[in-house]
């Protein structure tokens, strides 16, 4: 079965360049979530979207903003990059939006931030 | 806020034994519950759910019942094996929320042979 798909899968940028992290939703998903996972934290959701508008906002960085497409995937647009970026990112999908809905996780994006 | 509180790791086991991690929960809502693995250097896969209050979740060997009295979803296996060496974090999804899922701390498991 179609997984949600990311990438890059890796990353590696200097401090204070931008990055862009592409996430695919399994097809017929119109949900989209972004996590960040720092290293041995939890992950803290960043922001959704369904229907392409953004449903809910979390502790996103100003520095950071998020779309998502007419044919529902999502970017993550992130700049001025620093240094406490490094982490994992995490894009799931589902089929609408609600606690009912169970979300599917993509691999991830390690960004590295040098 | 939601929040979910996990029991502090790390946890070691030996191979059979009987496995399980704490995980209560606070939300403003009715949430549905979730317990992950992540495997080094991997992503997050639902391990099982439960969307209501009673219902018990299972997968693999492993359990957890939604306990709303007690806001709990304490994970349980009764014989774990080298290969269910992971993190494990506890989750809820809450219906007021559009859906985002708020994860605990993660409990490291290493069950040695």
């Amino acid at each position: 079965a179609a997984g949600v798909i990311q990438s890059p899968r890796h990353l590696i940028k200097e401090k204070r360049e931008t990055a862009t992290l592409k996430c695919y939703p399994i097809p017929r998903h119109d949900t989209v979530y972004w996590y960040q996972q720092g290293p041995g934290q939890d992950p803290q959701f960043l922001i959704s979207f369904y229907e392409k508008m953004q449903s809910d906002k979390g502790s996103i960085p100003d520095r950071f903003s998020a779309q998502q497409f007419s044919d529902y995937h999502s970017e993550l647009n992130m700049s001025s990059l620093e240094l406490g970026d490094s982490a994992l990112y995490f894009c799931a999908s589902s089929l609408g939006a609600g606690s009912y809905n169970e979300q599917f996780f993509g691999p991830g994006t390690r960004l590295t931030v040098l | 806020g939601d929040s979910v509180t996990q029991m502090e790791g790390p946890v070691t086991l030996s191979e059979e034994a009987f496995l399980t991690i704490n995980c209560t929960y606070t939300a403003t809502g009715y949430p549905s519950l979730f317990w992950y693995v992540q495997y080094p250097g991997e992503g997050l896969q639902l391990l099982l759910k439960a969307t209501k209050a009673d219902d018990k979740g299972s997968n693999k060997g492993f359990e957890a019942t939604y306990r709303k009295e007690t806001t709990s979803f304490h994970l349980e296996k009764g014989s774990v094996q080298v290969s269910d060496s992971a993190v494990y974090f506890c989750a809820l999804s809450d219906n007021t929320n559009a859906g985002k899922s708020t994860f605990g701390d993660g409990t490291t498991l290493t069950v040695k042979p």
